[in-house]
């Protein structure tokens, strides 16, 4: 089966720079994503990463290590509207090859003042 | 572009009531469709995909049933519900393609159930 851990909760000050771990452990792998949530809305889709190394996209990053079966998302110059829960995912293939997206525990982002 | 509706937003039942949850997407043909649960403060689980019409993968035995009567229409269904069936029910759509490299799922709204 599949497994995503992450930490349940982080808090952060507002302009500072926060990570983000996940690990997984998959039958089969194709990539990491990273999906936001805030409170009582749908998830929408951040990053994603299929190769070892570094993506950025704005004050976002996420980063992949396939041998170690980890991940990372990076925000920096954090703002108050990034409080929000943050879910990594893996597309992985089913018997028939076919991918589903599995999702992490989630981690639950606050920013302070 | 492409859209996803899914309704309704909120939903109150009684225990032993029916349920009947629809999503349809439109904008694009043939894609992956998924119900996932979500309780108050967790994950998103996921409980069905679907890779075409008829087509249903369960992913936890439960209380819940799915199918895809057509293309792009998703129904989670269950005769009886539980208490435990409360929850925040998101149905969601990517790119069907074996070995594709797209990752992104889009999300409807979704419907947040209370069982009573």
């Amino acid at each position: 089966g599949q497994s995503l851990e992450q930490p349940s909760e982080v808090t952060a000050v507002e302009g500072a720079i926060v990570q983000i771990n996940c690990t997984y452990q998959t039958s089969g792998f194709y990539g990491l994503s990273w999906y936001q949530q805030h409170d009582g809305g749908a998830p929408t889709f951040l990053s994603y990463n299929a190769l070892d190394g570094l993506e950025e996209t704005g004050r976002f990053s996420s980063f992949l290590s396939r041998s170690d079966s980890y991940g990372y998302l990076l925000l920096q110059e954090l703002q108050m509207k990034d409080s929000a829960s943050y879910f990594c995912a893996v597309r992985d293939p089913d018997s028939g090859g076919y991918q589903k997206v599995t999702f992490g525990t989630g981690t639950k982002l606050q920013v302070i003042p | 572009s492409q859209t996803i509706h899914q309704w309704p937003a909120t939903l109150v039942q009684p225990v032993g009531s029916p349920l009947s949850l629809e999503c349809t997407v439109e904008g694009t043909s043939n894609p992956n469709l998924y119900w996932y649960r979500q309780a108050a403060g967790r994950g998103l689980q996921l409980l069905f995909y679907s890779v075409g019409i008829g087509q249903i993968s369960s992913e936890v035995p439960q209380n819940l049933s799915a199918s895809r009567p057509q293309d792009r229409q998703f129904i989670l269904s269950s005769k009886k519900l539980l208490l435990s069936d409360s929850g925040f029910y998101l149905c969601a759509w990517s790119v069907m393609a074996v070995g594709t490299q797209d990752t992104e799922a889009f999300f409807g709204q979704g419907t947040r159930l209370t069982v009573v």
